[in-house]
């Protein structure tokens, strides 16, 4: 049971280049979240996906697009990439959004520079 | 003011050292709460989900005070791998609103 899988590990890109990172979970789970996490500031929700189909801006969105392609994966697309989205990002998922006590599950996590 | 807040520490406690971490939260309405650990440059994994009667597992004990609105984790008899850094998390329950502490370093010493 592979459980929530990120690609790339690691990438390194120019500034103004574009990439998107893939997300895939194999636990029928229903929302899907993306983050970033920067030294101090603790893990932001950039992006998130209730179900299939949809999907809602978080705390820090600018500089981002996500696709829920289908009920497994969840991809985070940068179009321009810039130093200051130099970090580390985590793909989660959980079963469903609502319930109590659903717990979060990480993918491995992409260490992104931006230089 | 931050929905969740944590002492970034570091603690740095010898071997067979009790520790407790304390965490703050804003949102009187949340509804879910959880203690993760994360090891250097790997991803958040659950340690516990913390409910309001308390609840243990082995060494790890986890408290909810609602009317404080604070949450604890206690370690006992600390190991060297309980070196990592342990972040609190907070759901409301609504929506998609799982909120993260900056984390709590802490290096267990020989």
């Amino acid at each position: 049971n592979a459980g929530v899988t990120q690609t790339p590990k690691f990438q390194v890109l120019k500034t103004g280049q574009s990439m998107t990172l893939q997300c895939a979970q194999d636990m029928n789970h229903n929302s899907m979240y993306w983050y970033r996490q920067d030294p101090g500031m603790g893990l932001r929700l950039i992006y998130y996906s209730a179900s299939e189909g949809t999907t809602d801006k978080g705390e820090v969105p600018n500089g981002y697009n996500v696709s829920r392609l289908n009920k497994r994966e969840f991809s985070l697309r940068l179009e321009s990439a810039a130093p200051s989205q130099t970090s580390v990002y985590f793909c989660a998922s959980i079963l469903s959004l609502g319930q109590t006590n659903e717990k979060l599950f990480f993918g491995s996590g992409t260490q992104l520079s931006v230089l | 003011r931050k929905e969740v807040e944590q002492d970034p520490g570091p603690f740095n406690v010898p071997e067979g050292a009790t520790v407790a971490f304390n965490c703050t939260y804003s949102n009187s309405a949340s509804q879910s709460f959880f203690w993760y650990r994360q090891d250097c440059r790997k991803e958040p994994k659950l340690l516990m989900s913390v409910y309001s009667s308390g609840n243990e597992d082995g060494r790890f004990t986890a408290q909810l005070n609602r009317a404080s609105q604070y949450i604890s984790l206690l370690i006992r008899d600390s190991k060297l791998s309980d070196s990592a850094t342990y972040l609190c998390v907070v759901n409301s329950g609504t929506g998609n609103q799982f909120y993260f502490g900056t984390g709590t370093s802490l290096t267990v010493i020989p």
